[in-house]
């Protein structure tokens, strides 16, 4: 069964600091690993989309890494601020034929940062 | 435009009632998703157009209704709601189906009474 596993659950960290969310995944076959930022009640945001051959990504002070081999990937968030405080969802798609099986969400990591 | 626009922001109905969620998209995707979320869980998909037809319907109840009248819009019809169905409802569009990113929208927050 397809599963994607993120940690920590949560995690509250001072302003300023670094983090590292982990997401490990037995998607299979995999197609790409998505990381989406979602504030409280609001839609998530796209932070990167990275396929098999990708191995780092960035995107401003997030950087999104990934192997394929391992089936883990990491977002590390540098220079943390306090609009960095939301749920992090990691997503793996998978070539299913279009199926249910073609995505699998984690249950995120809800990250809070303070002053 | 990478913007997909839902209305209403907020909905409360009644279990009689019947009501209609609304999403749009203009940047020519063509599959447009409807999810439902709890309160600290990810997203649980329930339809997904592909091309304005019905490709999945994750067994989904029968008051919840979707339809695609064109490219850039998708509706979500309810009827008869009970009130385990409050939750936040997320509109998607993505260029293919489930292989390409997605965007969503902001959501519409439903609360049955």
């Amino acid at each position: 069964k397809n599963q994607v596993e993120q940690s920590p659950q949560s995690l509250i960290i001072l302003e300023g600091k670094n983090c590292t969310l982990q997401c490990n995944y037995t998607v299979s076959p995999f197609s790409n690993l998505r990381w989406y930022k979602q504030d409280t009640g609001r839609g998530p945001v796209s932070l990167t989309i990275m396929t098999f051959s990708e191995n780092t990504k960035s995107n401003g002070r997030y950087t999104a890494t990934l192997d394929a081999d391992t089936k883990q990937s990491s977002l590390h968030i540098t220079a943390s601020q306090l609009s960095d405080s939301a749920s992090y969802i990691c997503v793996v798609s998978g070539y299913s034929g279009g199926g249910a099986d073609g995505l699998t969400f984690g249950k995120g990591t809800h990250l809070i940062i303070q002053p | 435009d990478t913007e997909v626009t839902q209305t209403p922001k907020h909905l409360v109905m009644g279990m009689t009632n019947k009501k209609s969620l609304k999403c749009e998209q203009h940047m020519g995707h063509r599959a447009m998703y409807w999810y439902k979320q709890k309160a600290k869980k990810p997203p649980e998909l329930m339809f997904v157009y592909s091309y304005e037809k019905l490709s999945i319907n994750e067994s989904v109840p029968s008051r919840f209704s979707p339809e695609c009248p064109n490219s850039s819009l998708l509706n979500l019809h309810l009827h008869a709601l009970q009130p385990e169905d409050s939750a936040l409802y997320l509109c998607a569009s993505s260029q293919e189906e489930l292989l390409y990113e997605q965007y969503f929208g902001p959501g519409t927050r439903l609360t049955v009474t």
